[in-house]
């Protein structure tokens, strides 16, 4: 078993849909960080967080430390977020990524 | 500002050939310097980090080895490649000090084939 593990694994939506991506995780944290991947590999760090809610422009990350699980909110999503977005705990323990499709 | 640089960008190696990736930062000092790899359908796996010259921590035995000349510079070597070292290396810093609590900035990607 994972030590992160992330759903749905492929999600598409349409533009303007309001997304979530889920990650459990079942190791002890400092922090829990999201990331996104773009088609051609780079990674950027979207958040890093230990406890509650953090929001930037239309993205939002929320963490349950009790329950050991984050959630990614994207609202009014649009085809510029297509990417695979990617969970870790700390920084050694990473998500498979959800691959996020959002058409026109 | 910090920008982070690797490279080269894409290689195709044969098998037992070896290999050195580079990855420099700028603009900070004494970052914490990480070298992941991606294997196709794979997540993010730690192969090195460290928190110094000379300070190199293995996360995951292998065919891999790392080390730190100075301090902003992470070389990622092989003697003799495998078929299973092909994937996608990533560099990446984060602040000394904030643990595994740090941001991560991450480099460009080096990609490795290895027929």
């Amino acid at each position: 078993k994972n030590e992160v593990e992330q759903s749905p694994q492929n999600l598409t939506a349409q533009e303007g849909e309001f997304i979530t991506i889920n990650c459990s995780y079942s190791v002890g944290i400092s922090a829990l960080h999201w990331l996104q991947q773009h088609p051609g590999g780079g990674i950027v760090s979207l958040f890093m967080l230990s406890s509650g809610k953090k929001k930037h422009g239309r993205l939002i990350a929320t963490i349950n430390i009790q329950e050991k699980h984050s959630s990614l909110h994207i609202t009014a999503s649009h085809p510029r977020d297509s990417a695979v977005y990617i969970c870790a705990a700390n920084q050694f323990y990473f998500g498979t990524g959800t691959s996020l499709t959002v058409i026109p | 500002s910090q920008t982070i640089h690797q490279w080269p960008a894409t290689l195709v190696q044969p098998v037992g050939s070896p290999l050195s990736l580079e990855c420099t930062v700028e603009g900070t000092s004494n970052p914490n310097l990480y070298w992941y790899r991606q294997a196709a359908g794979r997540g993010l796996q730690l192969l090195f980090y460290s928190v110094g010259i000379g300070q190199i921590s293995s996360e995951v035995p292998q065919n891999l080895s790392a080390s730190r000349p100075q301090d902003r510079q992470f070389i990622l070597s092989s003697k003799k490649l495998l078929l299973s070292d092909s994937g996608f290396y990533l560099c990446a810093w984060s602040v000394l000090g904030t643990g595994v609590s740090g941001e991560l900035f991450f480099g460009e990607g080096s990609r490795l084939t290895v027929l």
